[in-house]
């Protein structure tokens, strides 16, 4: 079975600071990972996914997360965050053998001026 | 881009009325979910779809039913609504094969039961 842990159920980050917002996860065969980010009255949307090769992945907005196999890990981050970074993020797994993933249960990143 | 559209963004049933959710993709995707999203619990899966007339139970099936007679469209019942139900639905689809494929989700429907 899956499962996914996100570390941190709130962040507070003042604009223009870097932000890292954890995810670890556990499988017993090998995985895809996902973050999703929802922004407010929103459905959710893909950030980024590692599916195979270079664990460091860049997606959308300028984040990035880095696949840590032995520690199973897979966190977000991004270098400098905006107002407009302000957003639930879920972190995500699955595998080649159901069809649905497992979600983390949310992050919540605030970003102030 | 692809398009998942819940047919209501919001809506407000009484106790013991029966429900119906309503989710509509247009990428010919053969998975289709429902997922319940409660203030710290993340997302929970309700039912999904691999194909036409085919449904599976996720982890919180009780009190909810499914249907999917055409491929683009998947249901989401509450046969007697209750106030628990109250939350934010929301549905999603994939095409089928590996498990890398991306997860398009709707805008979500915010239920409130009364």
């Amino acid at each position: 079975a899956q499962s996914v842990t996100q570390l941190d159920s709130q962040v507070p980050v003042f604009e223009e600071a870097p932000v890292e917002l954890r995810c670890n996860y556990s499988s017993s065969v090998s995985v895809y990972l996902f973050w999703y980010v929802q922004y407010p009255n929103q459905g959710l949307q893909l950030l980024l996914k590692y599916l195979s090769g270079s664990t460091l992945v860049k997606g959308i907005n300028g984040f990035e997360a880095e696949f840590n196999k032995s520690q199973t890990s897979f966190h977000l981050r991004k270098p400098s965050v905006h107002i407009s970074d302000t957003a639930e993020y879920f972190c995500a797994v699955s595998d080649d053998r159901e069809g649905k993933s497992t979600f983390g249960d949310g992050t919540t990143l605030t970003v102030k001026p | 881009d692809v398009k998942v559209t819940q047919s209501s963004r919001y809506l407000v049933k009484r106790t013991g009325e029966k429900v119906f959710l309503e989710c509509v993709q247009d990428m010919d995707h053969e998975n289709m979910f429902w997922y319940r999203q409660d203030p710290g619990l993340g997302l929970r899966l309700i039912y999904f779809s691999y194909d036409v007339k085919m449904k599976e139970k996720g982890d919180i099936p009780e009190g909810y039913s499914v249907s999917r007679e055409k491929k683009e469209r998947f249901s989401l019942i509450l046969e007697s609504a209750s106030t628990n139900q109250t939350s934010m639905y929301l549905c999603a689809s994939k095409y089928q094969g590996l498990g890398g494929n991306t997860i398009y989700f709707g805008e979500g429907s915010w239920l409130t039961v009364v």
